[in-house]
């Protein structure tokens, strides 16, 4: 069965750097997400991405995030200056509609800022 | 999207059904009903959606009423592997993203 795949599986780094946090969606999929869950709160929501754009993003999704698609399969999350706060697990996930047969998200990356 | 209720956390025993309910009472004409688990600080896991059918596949059935303010999901012979939380969630069409509520916590003893 086709996956969705992260890397890498936990990332620890330092408060104000920058991290990239990578997925490979499922090759026919066209809509891209990513997702993120706090320890021990709900899964929220960061920002969808279809025709090489950003479709919607909630107001967690500020200047400091930013997605990219370099290269037609990859799908990254970038992080420009980490703070505490961003430690949660972040889940990216991939659709072949916005509709139809729901997501799949991938196993996530647990992103630790210290 | 319209706001969904869920218990908490529901008990089953193995090789039993597990029926996990959902209310949507503001539901409207175009949203569907989806259901996901999240097993451990797992990925969400996507199971089963509908619009205001029944339907069945090989993990799950779900049971839609005929006014859509509520739902069942059911796992007709729960297994220990089926501990997890479960998440309805109700979404348009025209909307991309999962909204995510507490859900419930489905816990399968032997």
């Amino acid at each position: 069965e086709p996956e969705v795949t992260q890397t890498p599986s936990h990332q620890v780094t330092q408060m104000g750097q920058e991290v990239i946090l990578r997925c490979v969606p499922i090759s026919n999929h066209l809509y891209f997400y990513w997702y993120r869950q706090i320890l021990g709160q709900k899964v929220e929501f960061l920002v969808s991405f279809y025709n090489n754009e950003i479709s919607e993003k909630s107001e967690i999704f500020d200047d400091q995030f930013s997605v990219e698609r370099p290269d037609g399969s990859n799908f990254t999350l970038k992080i420009r200056s980490t703070k505490l706060e961003d430690s949660a697990m972040y889940f990216c996930a991939s659709s072949s509609t916005t509709e139809s047969y729901g997501y799949t998200f991938g196993s996530g990356t647990r992103l630790t800022v210290v | 999207d319209a706001k969904t209720t869920q218990p908490p956390s529901m008990d089953c025993a193995e090789g039993r059904a597990a029926n996990l309910p959902c209310n949507h009472s503001t539901i409207s004409g175009n949203e569907y009903v989806y259901w996901y688990r999240q097993i451990h600080s797992q990925g969400p896991q996507y199971i089963i959606h509908g619009l205001k059918n029944n339907e069945t596949n090989e993990m799950a059935s779900l049971i839609i009423t005929e006014d859509r303010k509520s739902s069942t999901l059911i796992l007709p012979h729960a297994t220990l592997r089926d501990t997890a939380v479960y998440y309805c969630i109700v979404r348009g069409t025209s909307g991309s993203r999962l909204t995510f509520g507490e859900g419930t916590q489905l816990t399968v003893n032997p």
